[in-house]
C-alpha cells in the first residue's frame, strides 16, 4: 500500500515560476525524503527531512514537514526547464525496519 | 565510480520464461533493494538485502527470488514470468539499512512479458 500521496499529480509552469508539490502520508515516520526522476532514468535523492525538523533548504529547494497533519511540501523556486521531471516523496515509517515507501509522484513540466 | 548499474536495460519475455536481472554497486554499500515501478503506482519494494548474506521480502515479493551474491551484487530472478510482471525494475543501494540513509538508484530495466 502507498504510504505517501503526492498532490497534484501533474503540474505545468513557466520557467522562472515557483513550483509547489505536496505529500501526505498515513502513519508516524522517522523521516521523509524527496526524490527526482527524469524521464526514463532512475531516481535521484534531493533532500531528507527528519521528523523533528519543520523546514529544510537545499539550493532552490525548500521542504517543510508538518507531522501533526502528516504532510510535507516541496517548493522549487525560480524553476528551470531542467527541473522538468517527476518528483516523489518517500517515507521511512516508524517500525518498518527503515524501508522506504514511495508515493505516486508529481509530474512537473517547466516550459520556456 | 559507476554507482549502481543494471543489466539488461530492456527485455521482452514470453509468459512462462525465466530470467535474471543483474545489479551491481561500487560504493561499498551494505544494503541493496529491488523495486518495481508501474504507471500511477510509484515504486514498490520487492525484496531487499540489509547486508551481505541476508535477504528479506518487501511489499510485493510473489513471483520473484533474489540472491545477494556478494557485497556488490544483488540479482532478481523471475522463475516463470507473467504479464502482470511487466514493469520497470529498479535496483538501489544505501550505506546501510538506516532511517537516515538516502538510496542510490540504477537506471532501471524495462521488462515486457507477452
Amino acid at each position: 500500500s502507498q504510504q505517501g500521496e503526492e498532490d497534484p499529480q501533474a503540474l505545468s509552469i513557466q520557467e522562472g515560476e515557483n513550483a509547489t508539490m505536496n505529500c501526505s502520508y498515513k502513519t508516524s515516520i522517522n523521516n521523509l525524503q524527496w526524490y527526482r526522476q527524469n524521464s526514463g532514468r532512475g531516481l535521484v535523492h534531493l533532500i531528507l527531512i527528519r521528523s523533528n525538523e519543520r523546514e529544510k533548504h537545499s539550493g532552490r529547494l525548500r521542504v517543510t514537514l508538518d507531522t501533526s497533519k502528516k504532510s510535507s511540501s516541496l517548493l522549487i523556486t525560480a524553476s528551470r526547464a531542467a527541473d522538468t521531471a517527476s518528483y516523489f516523496c518517500a517515507t521511512d515509517a516508524a517500525g518498518t525496519a527503515s524501508k522506504l515507501t514511495f508515493g505516486t509522484g508529481t509530474r512537473l513540466q517547466v516550459t520556456l | 565510480n559507476a554507482g549502481v548499474t543494471q543489466t539488461p536495460k530492456f527485455q521482452v519475455l514470453k509468459t512462462g520464461q525465466s530470467m535474471t536481472l543483474q545489479c551491481a554497486q561500487d560504493m561499498n554499500h551494505n544494503s541493496m533493494y529491488w523495486y518495481r515501478q508501474d504507471p500511477g503506482m510509484g515504486l514498490r519494494l520487492i525484496y531487499y538485502s540489509a547486508s551481505e548474506g541476508t535477504t528479506d521480502k518487501g511489499e510485493v515479493p510473489n513471483g520473484y527470488n533474489v540472491s545477494r551474491l556478494n557485497k556488490r551484487e544483488f540479482s532478481l530472478r523471475l522463475e516463470s514470468a507473467a504479464p502482470s510482471q511487466t514493469s520497470v525494475y529498479f535496483c538501489a543501494s544505501s550505506p546501510r539499512l538506516s532511517a537516515y540513509n538516502e538510496q542510490f538508484f540504477g537506471p532501471g530495466t524495462r521488462l515486457t512479458v507477452l
